[in-house]
């Protein structure tokens, strides 16, 4: 059973601090994985998706890295600001067509 | 594009009533899930469609719990009767699945449900 870890639960940085997320996940036999953030309240907003085939994917200021063989995602944040602030989610897909399996997430606080 | 639409945004009802919630998803999508969120218990995956066909429903709390999707372009999940356990969020999503699609999932704005 596939198991998706997100390490720290909660971090908190002062504004215009480069900072990384982590996701490890216990199945290395992936499809593709993708990470969310979560407004307060809100529902959940794709940021990046990976596939099992790629090392990373960027956008804008956010910069997502897998190492399926290890088990590894991470999410590079440059110069946060104050509205990256929400809670950070990533999720794991096994086969085409198949479920996420999310991990618990992180709360992100970047202070101004 | 509309996103994914849910009805409705806000739902009060009083235990043992019955809850429909509706969801309209991409056009074009192929996949749909229902999810729940608390804070207890976090996101919970309750059931997933492709092609309209269920295709895993083992999260689905109990026989109260029913979800249907007629056709590709809508879908409800039902609570019949209610508990005040059933409070939550309800999430519906969707996404493209099939040969060398991506599979980006796509979140609605999701359903507060609370029941008296």
């Amino acid at each position: 059973k596939q198991e998706v870890t997100q390490i720290p639960a909660a971090l908190s940085v002062p504004e215009g601090e480069n900072l990384v997320l982590n996701c490890s996940f216990t199945d290395s036999a992936i499809y593709n994985l993708q990470w969310f953030r979560q407004d307060p309240g809100k529902g959940l907003t794709s940021l990046l998706l990976i596939q099992s085939s790629q090392r990373e994917q960027t956008s804008g200021r956010l910069n997502a890295s897998l190492d399926k063989s290890s088990g590894r995602s991470t999410l590079y944040i440059a110069a946060s600001q104050p509205g990256d602030s929400a809670t950070y989610l990533c999720a794991v897909r096994r086969t085409s067509g198949s479920r996420l399996t999310f991990g618990e997430g992180t709360q992100l606080t970047v202070n101004p | 594009d509309a996103g994914v639409i849910q009805s409705p945004r806000h739902e009060v009802t009083e235990m043992g009533q019955e809850v429909t919630l509706r969801c309209k998803p991409i056009s074009g999508h192929n996949s749909l899930f229902w999810y729940r969120q608390t804070m207890m218990r976090g996101l919970e995956l309750l059931i997933y469609f492709n092609n309209n066909v269920p295709i895993d429903d083992s999260g689905m709390p109990e026989d109260r719990f029913s979800a249907k999707m007629p056709n590709a372009s809508f879908s409800t999940l039902k609570i019949q009767p209610s508990e005040p356990r059933d409070s939550a969020v309800y999430f519906c999503a969707s996404s493209l699945w099939g040969m060398d699609r991506e599979e980006t999932q796509y979140f609605g704005p999701g359903t507060r449900l609370l029941v008296l």
